[in-house]
């Protein structure tokens, strides 16, 4: 079965650092998405991304958070300068334009 | 701002019983909804998903929307223990996103 594949499944930084969030969505589809989720809290929505734009984004996503295409394959999540606040569980999906498969998601830790 | 609650506390139900949850919404525009499970520290997995007023079912799983009453519910029939997790209902809204509740925790007691 066809999988969202993301690299780091953990990563450690310290505040003040950029980090990248990689992805490999499934190949067919057409929307890609990252949300995250803080330990104990919602699962929430960051940003969508459609025919290599952005197509909506939260709240959340200021002017830290970027997404990139760079590649036929891979979506990149950078989130510039981190802050401790940031340390959450990330997760990719990707969806044809129904329903969304997440890819099993990168824990960011900020210390 | 869309709304998704997801109220009652952890469920605790016998193997091979039935588990109902239940989760209710803000928007009485919103159109679809969505079911997924999450084990501690995982994704969410999709279960199901419902647009249409009624029930929807899949194997032991059947969702119910009720569109004038604003709520979505999840029943799951013969409980496993491998059912016992977080489910999560989350609104399809805008241009492709989704709107989660929080979660009701299952544990399915052997």
């Amino acid at each position: 079965e066809p999988e969202v594949t993301q690299t780091p499944s953990h990563q450690v930084t310290q505040m003040g650092q950029e980090v990248i969030l990689r992805c490999v969505p499934i190949s067919n589809h057409l929307y890609f998405y990252w949300y995250r989720q803080i330990l104990g809290q919602k699962v929430e929505f960051l940003v969508s991304f459609y025919n290599n734009e952005i197509s909506e984004k939260s709240e959340i996503f200021d002017d830290q958070f970027s997404v990139e295409r760079p590649d036929g394959s891979n979506f990149t999540l950078k989130i510039r300068s981190t802050k401790l606040e940031d340390s959450a569980m990330y997760f990719c999906a990707s969806s044809p334009g129904t329903d969304y498969t997440f890819g099993s998601g990168t824990r960011l830790t900020v210390v | 701002q869309k709304e998704v609650e997801q109220n009652s506390g952890p469920l605790s139900v016998p193997e091979g019983a039935i588990a109902s949850l239940n989760c209710t919404y803000s928007d009485r525009g919103s159109q679809s909804f969505f079911w997924y499970r999450q084990y501690s520290g995982k994704s969410p997995e999709l279960i199901m998903f419902i647009y249409s007023n009624g029930d929807k079912e899949d194997g032991r799983f059947t969702a119910q929307l009720n569109k004038a009453s604003q709520y979505v519910s999840l029943l799951i029939r013969d409980s496993q223990p491998s059912d016992s997790a977080t489910y999560l209902c989350a609104d399809h809204y805008g241009n492709n996103r989704l709107a989660f509740g929080k979660g009701n925790q299952v544990v399915v007691i052997p």
